[in-house]
């Protein structure tokens, strides 16, 4: 069973918009949430992080919001770059240095 | 940042024959590394936590016999693919983490393996 999802399989945001990638998850005990990037045929590289403790993390155009109660997490990407456009994968973990993956987002940033 | 090297990039083979994958931490000490399959539109699965010096642990349903991970050392782990068949093609992936990288696992760039 899917512990972390990403029910939307591609998006695609005009260049200067905002992107918006969602991330839901079933297993409570889960306490430290990632975002990966991932280009073709390369390994994901991490991207963004938010632990339990907090509902917001920002790191330059990159923000993650985490809704526990919902056991929701969303990515904001502003303003959308075309370099942007690469599969995003959201990851969760409930002890150290084990990760489950959602089967990830595709992301078109069209110029 | 720390870099993680994983060779072949892609490998092609016949079926029967075994193929070893190296995953290497390049400028850390990777007390524990992972390894991944990844099936296309889905997920990366991990399949095994390999430990420096220990035994691996697997995830339920992947073979230890068939996927043999050796961690001998803090920068080198290898998956090693015995009797490759080609329900086994796949994109394999690794990362590692260490101690001062806890928060974070660094992957590699991932092996192509197809078995004719």
């Amino acid at each position: 069973d899917q512990q972390v999802k990403q029910n939307s399989p591609s998006l695609s945001v005009q260049e200067g918009r905002i992107s918006i990638l969602n991330c839901d998850y079933t297993n409570s005990m889960f306490d430290y949430f990632l975002w990966y990037k991932k280009y073709p045929a390369e390994g994901p590289t991490f991207l963004i992080s938010i632990s339990s403790i907090k509902d917001k993390n920002e790191d330059g155009r990159f923000t993650v919001f985490l809704n526990k109660s919902a056991k929701h997490l969303s990515l904001h990407i502003v303003p959308s770059q075309p370099g942007d456009s690469a599969v995003y994968f959201c990851a969760a973990s409930a002890r150290a240095n084990q990760f489950y993956f959602g089967t990830g987002t595709s992301l078109t940033v069209i110029p | 940042g720390a870099v993680v090297s994983q060779h072949p990039s892609r490998v092609i083979c016949k079926s029967g024959t075994s193929v070893k994958i190296e995953c290497r931490s390049l400028d850390f000490q990777a007390t524990t590394m992972f390894w991944y399959r990844q099936f296309p539109k889905k997920s990366l699965m991990l399949m095994a936590t390999s430990n420096e010096g220990s035994k691996a642990t697997y995830e339920q349903g992947v073979e230890k016999d068939k996927f043999l991970i050796n961690h001998a050392s803090l920068t080198l782990s290898t998956l090693t693919v015995t009797s490759a068949h080609p329900e086994d093609s796949s994109f394999y992936i690794c990362s590692a983490g260490g101690a001062t990288t806890n928060e974070k696992l660094f992957f590699g760039s991932g092996t192509q393996l197809s078995v004719l």
